[in-house]
C-alpha cells in the first residue's frame, strides 16, 4: 500500500508567477483535501475534490485552484504569487466518500518559498 | 464557527518524565476531536481521535487524551516520553461532516 506523495519538494518561484503542485493519494482513498502551514502555525484547509469536484473550501481567494483526476491524484495551482503564499503545502488523502471524516493521511508537504 | 487553542507553543520535558500538552476547543455543535504528530521534515500523522463513546482514548505511541465536555479540553498526556516523542503536536477539532481545523501546534522537546 503506497502512501501520500506529493511533488515537488522543494521550490523557489517569485511574486507573480504561477506554480503546480502535485499529490497522489493513498491507495484507496478517493477523497483528497490541501492545506497550506505558514512557518509557526498550524495547516489551514484550502480545499477538498472528490470525484473530480471541488466539495468544500477554505478562506483562500480564487488564486488557489485545483484538479482532480480519475485516478484520485490532485493538483493544486497558485497564480499570481505573493509573498505570504510562502509556506508548506500539505496534501492530505482519506476513504471518506467525500465527507469530512477527520482521518487524514498526509504527504510529507512541498515547500514553497516566494521570493 | 469552531476552534481550537493549543495553550502551550513549546513544551521542554526531561526523557522518562511524563507530559501533558494542553487543548482547548469552542464549538455551538458537536465534534470529533483529534490529535495529530508531525516529525521533523514530514507530513502530519494521526496520533488519536475521539469520535463518541469512552471519554478516555488511546493512541499510538504510548500517547492517550481524555475528552471533557464541561472544561471543552482534549489534553494530551503520555507517562513516559522518550527523545523519539520530539515532534510538532497539533490539536485538531471537526464538526461532523465538516472541514477540519488545526489548532497552531505545541513543539515537545524532550531534554536528555
Amino acid at each position: 500500500e503506497t502512501g501520500v506523495t506529493q511533488s515537488p519538494t522543494h521550490l523557489i518561484k517569485t511574486r507573480g508567477q504561477q506554480v503546480t503542485l502535485r499529490c497522489s493519494s493513498q491507495s484507496g482513498h478517493n477523497t483528497v483535501s490541501w492545506y497550506q502551514q505558514a512557518l509557526g502555525q498550524g495547516p489551514q484547509f484550502i480545499f477538498q475534490y472528490y470525484r473530480e469536484e471541488e466539495n468544500g473550501r477554505g478562506n483562500f481567494p480564487p488564486r488557489f485552484s485545483g484538479l482532480q483526476f480519475p485516478n484520485y491524484s490532485s493538483e493544486l495551482n497558485v497564480n499570481a504569487l505573493e509573498l505570504d503564499d510562502s509556506a508548506l503545502y500539505l496534501c492530505a488523502s482519506e476513504p471518506g466518500q467525500g465527507h469530512h471524516t477527520g482521518e487524514l493521511f498526509f504527504g510529507e508537504g512541498s515547500r514553497l518559498t516566494v521570493l | 464557527a469552531q476552534s481550537v487553542t493549543q495553550l502551550d507553543s513549546q513544551v521542554p520535558v526531561f526523557e522518562e518524565a511524563p507530559v501533558e500538552l494542553r487543548c482547548n476547543y469552542s464549538s455551538s455543535v458537536s465534534v470529533y476531536l483529534f490529535w495529530y504528530v508531525q516529525y521533523p521534515n514530514q507530513g502530519l500523522q494521526l496520533l488519536l481521535k475521539y469520535l463518541s463513546g469512552s471519554t478516555l482514548v488511546k493512541g499510538i505511541n504510548g500517547f492517550e487524551a481524555e475528552f471533557n465536555k464541561s472544561q471543552t479540553s482534549f489534553h494530551l498526556r503520555k507517562p513516559s516520553v522518550h527523545i523519539s516523542d520530539t515532534a510538532e503536536y497539533f490539536c485538531a477539532v471537526s464538526p461532523r461532516d465538516d472541514k477540519i481545523i488545526f489548532g497552531k501546534g505545541t513543539r515537545l522537546h524532550i531534554l536528555p
